[in-house]
Order: structure tokens, then sequence, then C-alpha cells
């Protein structure tokens, strides 16, 4: 069974571009969620998406947006880069049922902005 | 919002040593999870443990719910353990809005 898939792994871009982020979750995952992991701010909560809806959303600006499409993919978009968007950013996939929530992680995107 | 407290921030142990991290939590929760990262920045799950006791191989986990924490256990460490352990929690209504502590940064010398 594959795993949750990140795509790209590594990119650098500079202030003021805008980002898209790729997760392919695993094989009938519905739910997806994205963190941003930093060194000053660890492991933070972006949103969640389930069946093509947000279910869920941390505290992050308006620039931090995402999407999920019908077969469960999902996509994140950071606009208006900054240096602090710097991070490796995590997604991670879940079934659904009795005792499910277990989340299982990609290998992340590390994002340069600078 | 809830808090998630990890401890000891840093371990460093010699090869076959045993180890004891712990996470203490400040509200109820319907989810907890151990996972490790390792130095390539990969998250894998270790155990889904709310409430009781696990065992896989060397490591075991055991959560109390009602006293808010949670303990993992590494026996017999070996270098490839190294890594960053991280607890994360969520509450109900939380679907998978996960809390994570700040990790315990583990290293293993043979």
């Amino acid at each position: 069974k594959a795993g949750v898939t990140q795509t790209p792994r590594y990119l650098i871009k500079t202030r003021g571009q805008q980002v898209t982020l790729s997760c392919s979750p695993i094989s009938g995952h519905r739910s997806v969620s994205w963190y941003q992991q930093t060194p000053g701010q660890g492991l933070q909560f972006l949103f969640e998406y389930f069946s093509e809806t947000q279910r869920n959303k941390g505290n992050f600006p308006g620039r931090f947006s995402g999407r999920q499409f019908s077969n469960s993919r999902s996509e994140m978009n950071v606009s208006t880069l900054e240096l602090g968007d710097s991070a490796l950013y995590l997604c991670a996939s879940s079934s659904e049922g009795a005792g499910a929530n277990v989340l299982t992680f990609g290998a992340g995107s590390r994002l340069t902005v600078l | 919002g809830i808090q998630v407290e990890q401890s000891p921030p840093d371990l460093i142990l010699q090869e076959g040593a045993n180890s004891t991290l712990r996470c203490n939590f400040s509200d109820s929760v319907n989810n907890l999870q151990w996972f490790h990262q390792n130095p390539w920045g990969q998250l894998i799950n270790l155990f889904y443990i709310p409430s009781g006791t696990k065992q896989n191989g060397r490591l075991s986990a055991t959560t109390v719910a009602t006293e808010r924490y949670s303990l993992l256990y590494i026996s017999s460490s070996q270098t490839t353990d190294s890594g960053v352990y991280f607890c994360a929690v969520s509450i109900s209504g939380g679907y998978n809005k996960l809390i994570f502590g700040a990790g315990t940064r583990l290293a293993v010398h043979p």
C-alpha cells in the first residue's frame, strides 16, 4: 500500500512569490491535514479537509489556503511568500472509523524563501 | 487551548540503555499519538493511545487519561532510535487537528 506522497520535496522561492504544494493520501483515506514545522514554532496545524470540505482550520493568515479534490488529493497554496514561511510542510492522511484517527504523514515539502 | 508539555527536552543515552519520555496535557483528549521524527524529517506514527497501554517490540506506551499524562518507554535503545519524539493530542470535535508538544530530542551513542 503506497504511503502519503508529497510533491515537490524541496523548493526555493523568493519573497512575494506564491507556491503550491501537493499531497496524495493513502488510497481510501478521505481526510487530509496539513502542518507547518519551523524551529521556532514547532509543529502547527494549518487545516484539514474531508470529502472536499475544510473541516478545521488553524491560526494562520489568509495567505495560506488549501483544497481537496474528489480523489482526496489535496493542495495547499501560500501566496505573497514571506521569509518566515520557510518551513517543512507536512501532510497527513487518515481513514475514518472506530479508532481509526491515526495520522500517517508524508515525507514533507521543504520550502525555503529567499 | 490545550497545552502539551514534553519532558525531558533532550536526552543522551548509551546504546542498550532504557528511557522514559513523558507527555502532560492540560485537558481531556480523545486522541493521543506518539511520533518519531527521523533526521530526514519523516514523522512515523509509533502509537495511537488515548488511554491504556500498548507495546510494540522495544517500545511501549501508557496513557493515564484521568491524570492527563502519557509515557513512552524505550528499552535497549539503539542508535537508530535517535531523533525527535513527539506527543500529539486532539480534543473532542477537533477531528484530526493535532496539537503537538515541543518534542524530546534523543541521541543514542554506540
